[in-house]
């Protein structure tokens, strides 16, 4: 079946703007996780949602990072006043029930450039 | 503070030279080790779960292992379509789900 996919693949946005990415999970899975991958670095966790609830958000660096799963299916990050820090790629994965030791599968990500 | 390091940070090999690569953590209670790969421009593919010490798995060409301070990632006779970066990330029993990333090894076969 399909992956998890992600859009846009790639965004350029000038510092200050407000950026919405967007996650769609493979079919079925319940939970769903962000993270950020900055050049050369492993994956750094931002949120995980169950459902509709966010469960953690303890890896979210600062209040203008915010997240949401309305309908427990696709999710949205939402990025207030970038700034060029925020450059990285945001990546999301999805797992069948958020169970511990359950694999999380990742998306391809979408590449953020803040000028 | 759940802590992976990976080594070496790069690693050039000819076609059908074997090797390791080291994931070393520090967690509070281990729940899983994870290997991935990662293509570039890509997201990480999932390759292994390790769950307990002395554990051992195997694809293709690949093979991991777990001690209770660090994880090997074999690599037999690796071909080109082996290059990728290989990231290690653990997942700590604290109730938690989220996963703790290494940095990677970057590894590039040469025909």
């Amino acid at each position: 079946g399909a992956g998890v996919s992600q859009t846009p693949s790639n965004k350029v946005t000038e510092k200050g703007k407000y950026v919405e990415l967007r996650c769609d999970p493979i079919s079925g899975h319940t939970a769903l996780y962000w993270y950020r991958q900055s050049l050369g670095q492993g994956p750094e966790f931002l949120i995980y949602f169950q459902g509709t609830g966010a469960a953690d958000d303890s890896g979210l660096p600062n209040d203008r990072f915010f997240a949401v799963r309305p309908e427990g299916s696709v999710s949205t990050l939402k990025i207030q006043r970038t700034e060029r820090g925020d450059s990285a790629v945001y990546l999301c994965a999805s797992s069948f029930s958020g169970g511990a030791r359950e694999t999380q599968y990742f998306g391809p990500g979408t590449r953020l450039l803040v000028l | 503070e759940d802590q992976v390091t990976q080594s070496p940070e790069a690693l050039r090999l000819q076609e059908g030279e074997s090797s390791s690569l080291n994931c070393s953590y520090t967690v509070s209670g281990l729940r899983g080790l994870f290997w991935y790969r990662q293509d570039p421009g890509k997201g990480p593919e999932f390759l292994f779960t390790l769950y307990s010490a002395g554990e051992e798995k195997e694809k293709e060409r690949l093979k991991a292992t777990l001690t209770k301070k660090e994880s090997f990632l074999h690599i037999t006779a690796p071909k080109p379509e082996d290059s990728a970066t290989y990231l290690c990330a653990v997942q700590a029993k604290a109730g938690r789900r989220a996963l703790t990333f290494g940095s990677g090894t970057r590894l590039q076969v040469q025909p």
